[in-house]
């Protein structure tokens, strides 16, 4: 079965510094890969996604992510966090093989200190 | 274009009520997936509607049901509700099915069951 683990369940940076937030995930075949922010009281926005070709993706409020196939990782990058970036995040796995549902990882709350 | 709308924002229920909660997809997707986040937690499928039918379930018991309307509006109902039905309840539409499809999210609806 599909599993996802996101190590890190708090994280505290300094406005302006780099940001990195770990996934990583257990399936047999390349996955289709998902990064979520949620605010509190929001729903759910999609920063990014990998599907397949260039390992390195980029995706909105200038984020990145990075898919290692042989460490089953799909890393979230920043290289400058602002203070409106505090929030949780969240990695996301879907296969085909395991239906249309999407398995999330328990979320990495950031916390964005001045 | 309208997002994802979800109803009522929150709502208290006791031990054993049924509860309905409400979504209505962006224009033009034909498909919404219910998930549950209940506090610390990433979100977990409940289940998926395409076009007015049943299109995947998570490990769910029979007493959470659901519909999608003509419009692709759908209904999340749960039955017999427990106290560990507390969480908050998003749905999310997809233009078309499939893990492959970036899913939209509403803003969830706040469940307190006492």
């Amino acid at each position: 079965a599909q599993s996802v683990t996101q190590p890190d369940i708090h994280i505290t940076v300094s406005e302006g510094a780099s940001l990195e937030l770990r996934c990583n995930y257990s399936y047999g075949a390349t996955p289709y890969l998902f990064w979520y922010v949620q605010s509190p009281g929001q729903g759910l926005q999609l920063l990014l996604k990998y599907f397949s070709g260039d390992t390195l993706v980029q995706g909105i409020k200038g984020f990145e992510a990075e898919f290692k196939r042989s460490q089953s990782s799909f890393n979230l990058r920043k290289p400058s966090v602002h203070w409106s970036d505090a929030a949780e995040y969240f990695c996301a796995v879907g296969a085909m093989e395991y239906g249309n549902k999407l398995v999330f990882g328990a979320g990495t709350i950031l916390r964005v200190k001045s | 274009e309208t997002g994802v709308t979800q109803s009522p924002t929150h709502l208290i229920k006791t031990r054993g009520q049924q509860v309905t909660l409400r979504c209505s997809s962006q224009s033009g997707h034909n498909t919404v997936s219910w998930y549950q986040q209940a506090l610390g937690q990433g979100p977990q499928f409940i289940f998926q509607y395409y076009r007015e039918e049943e299109n995947g379930r998570g490990n769910f018991p029979p007493r959470f049901s659901g519909l999608q309307f003509p419009n692709y509006s759908s209904e999340l109902n749960v039955n017999a509700l427990e106290l560990d039905d507390s969480a908050l309840y998003l749905c999310a539409s997809s233009l078309v099915a499939g893990p492959n499809n970036e899913q939209f999210f509403g803003p969830g609806t706040r469940l307190t069951v006492l």
